[in-house]
């Protein structure tokens, strides 16, 4: 069973533009949470989503939203990026709602971000 | 003041040593976990704790909820236990929303040479 991924890998932006970011769940994951990891800040959670519909939500501006397909997958977008945007941003996949469990979360590899 | 502070933030160990990795937070929790982040970002979930202990292999986790400390120890250790672990805490984010959140600890970066 293919593990999560995430593309891009690596992606380097400037300040002001807009960045998408894809995550493709294990087969059969439902639910798709997305995270930022800096080194000052750690991990921080963005937002979850399950069955399409964003199910919770971290402390991040609106310029950071995201969605979900019917097929599982999931995007992030960032708007207007500013330099404190870089960072490793991991998604996780479970099968039913992530926020319940982080143990049963799988982790992509990540996509690293840096807006210059 | 993070909600969550980990402890040390950096830590060198030779190949064999008994190594401690501690978490301490300030808020009400109902689960803690220890997770393992390794070069180039994978990361694994190894323990979930809310009382007690638990034990996997080289590898022991111990919550004492009272004091608000966990503590994750690694027996004989080896170059391969190399790799970021993080502390995270589980907290119930609201009635409203009725769902919990997790807060993050920065993590411990482990080196362990041969």
């Amino acid at each position: 069973k293919a593990g999560v991924t995430q593309t891009p890998r690596y992606l380097i932006k400037t300040r002001g533009q807009q960045v998408t970011l894809s995550c493709s769940p294990i087969s059969g994951h439902r639910s798709v949470s997305w995270y930022q990891q800096t080194p000052g800040q750690g991990l921080q959670f963005l937002f979850e989503y399950f069955s399409e519909t964003q199910r919770n939500k971290g402390n991040f501006p609106g310029r950071f939203s995201g969605r979900q397909f019917s097929n599982s997958r999931s995007e992030m977008n960032v708007s207007t990026l500013e330099l404190g945007d870089s960072a490793l941003y991991l998604c996780a996949s479970t099968m039913g709602r992530g926020s319940l469990t982080l143990g049963a979360q799988y982790f992509g590899p990540g996509t690293r971000l840096l807006v210059l | 003041k993070n909600e969550v502070e980990q402890s040390p933030q950096n830590l060198t160990a030779q190949e064999g040593e008994f190594i401690t990795i501690n978490c301490s937070y300030s808020v009400g929790i109902s689960a803690l976990h220890w997770l393992q982040q390794h070069p180039g970002g994978g990361i694994v979930s190894l323990f979930m704790l809310s009382s007690g202990k638990k034990k996997h292999g080289r590898l022991i986790a111990t919550i004492n909820i009272q004091e608000k400390h966990s503590s994750l120890h690694i027996t004989a250790s080896h170059p391969r236990d190399s790799a970021v672990y993080i502390c995270a805490v589980r907290s119930f984010q609201g009635e409203a929303s009725g769902t919990y959140k997790y807060i993050f600890g920065t993590g411990t970066r482990l080196k362990v040479l041969a």
